[in-house]
């Protein structure tokens, strides 16, 4: 399985802040993929990162607050922006294939106040 | 020790038993099917995948089974170890060529294993 890792592991950030979140693969994969993990709650996919082109966002999320890069197929960040304290949660990348194995990072735990 | 997946979020079992753990899916194009460990603090760990051709799929100490017919999935956990401990998740594909790899998640069980 491909190793994933995530920066920042956790961060603390006042609100109308926006922060960054990077998500590196050891190997080139197809496809890449964002999730958002709310306090004590399931996974939500926020979007599928695709390389050089936009982001497909899923029903409830959007460009202007999760705007989402993938220069390449081993890179991707998303961007939470304008941040409230309801976007405190666990952000997940993830790298796969078309129905095959899914593999997840260890996460970025932020915190908004 | 039994779950009965959204319906019932905790399971508490012994040391050395069995766990089974069930998850119930609502998309009849559901054609892939992964079920994950989240340990605290730790993103989720792959533990077995089964595609909707078949009903059974072993692994080490675990084994997925599948019902296509009440769209039900369950996990089995052989001789439950401390180690098992933690919160588990089924995944579905909902199929279709749009579709691709996205996966949406049940919402979970926590296993707690008593020494």
């Amino acid at each position: 399985s491909a190793v994933i890792s995530q920066k920042p592991s956790r961060d603390i950030c006042q609100r109308g802040t926006s922060l960054t979140i990077q998500c590196q693969v050891d190997s080139q994969v197809t496809m890449m993929f964002w999730y958002r993990q709310q306090p004590g709650q399931s996974l939500t996919l926020i979007a599928t990162a695709n390389q050089g082109s936009e982001a497909t966002y899923e029903s409830g999320f959007v460009i202007d607050k999760f705007p989402i890069s993938r220069p390449n197929l081993t890179f991707s960040t998303l961007t939470v922006s304008n941040m409230s304290p309801e976007d405190s949660s666990i952000y997940l990348c993830s790298v796969g294939a078309y129905y095959n194995e899914q593999f997840f990072g260890p996460g970025t735990r932020l915190t908004v106040l | 020790g039994e779950s009965v997946g959204l319906h019932l979020p905790t399971l508490s079992v012994q040391e050395g038993d069995n766990s089974i753990i069930n998850c119930a899916y609502s998309n009849s194009a559901s054609d892939y099917f992964i079920w994950y460990k989240q340990e605290s603090g730790k993103g989720p760990q792959f533990i077995i995948d089964i595609r909707s051709n078949m009903d059974k799929r072993q692994g080490q100490r675990v084994t997925v089974l599948l019902n296509k017919t009440v769209k039900h999935l369950s996990l089995q956990i052989a001789a439950t170890q401390p180690g098992d401990s933690a919160v588990y998740f089924c995944a579905e594909n909902r199929g279709g060529e749009t579709s691709g790899s996205r996966l949406t998640f049940g919402e979970g069980t926590q296993l707690t294993v008593n020494p």
